[in-house]
């Protein structure tokens, strides 16, 4: 079956603009979280939806925003973009809540690679 | 909230050898541990985990063992190969999100 598929896979932003980011989980996969992969900071937790639900949020400022649409798919918005969100942004799904104690595996996609200039 | 550190954070061996990398955990309530593997261009993929009621899981060349008094976890390849080369992560659950070591670059030389 499909894996999980995020777009675009690259862009260039400059300061000062909004950037959308878009997750197609595995089909059946109601849970998807959001991770930002940096070289100094490795894999932050930015936020995890379920059923339309934010469920979990990491320590990241305002700008940084998501949702959940009914087939599970999910979008992630990053708003007056700095130069330290260049990063890749990745996407993971799971069936139910996703990381937790006996709880399913989370599947990753390949990532969106986000420059900022 | 949880803290996972990771070590080291390059690691060289020899084709044939073994490779370990260990973690260690500060939340006593975190119980499962996977490990992943990411590989350039692609997103990290699940390579084996285990869950705190087990102390070693095997999966052919690859094994990790957990100990929970010490609070930490390691991986190890046995009989490296060229497409062992790669960033490996662990991680540990708490408070229903993972969270991730700072990751490990294992390059095996041939």
């Amino acid at each position: 079956k499909a894996g999980v598929t995020q777009t675009p896979r690259y862009l260039i932003k400059t300061r000062g603009q909004q950037v959308t980011l878009s997750c197609s989980p595995i089909s059946g996969h109601r849970s998807v979280s959001w991770y930002q992969q940096t070289p100094g900071q490795g894999l932050q937790f930015l936020f995890e939806y379920f059923s339309e639900t934010q469920r979990n949020k990491g320590n990241f400022p305002g700008r940084f925003s998501g949702r959940q649409f009914s087939n599970s798919r999910s979008e992630m918005n990053v708003s007056t973009l700095e130069l330290g969100d260049s990063a890749l942004y990745l996407c993971a799904s799971s069936f139910i809540r996703g990381g937790s104690s006996g709880a399913n595996v989370l599947t990753f996609g390949a990532g969106s690679r986000l420059t900022v200039l | 909230g949880e803290n996972v550190e990771q070590h080291p954070s390059t690691l060289s061996v020899q084709e044939g050898d073994s490779a370990v990398i260990k973690c260690t955990y500060s939340d006593s309530a975190s119980n499962y541990f996977p490990w992943y593997k990411q590989e350039l261009g692609k997103g990290p993929q699940l390579i084996i985990d285990i869950r705190s009621n087990v102390g070693e899981k095997k999966d052919q060349r690859i094994a990790v063992t957990l100990n929970k008094t010490a609070k930490h976890f390691s991986l190890h390849i046995t009989e490296t190969q060229p497409e062992d080369s790669a960033v490996y992560f662990c991680a540990a659950s708490g408070a229903q999100k993972l969270v991730f070591g700072q990751g490990t670059r294992l390059t095996i030389n041939p």
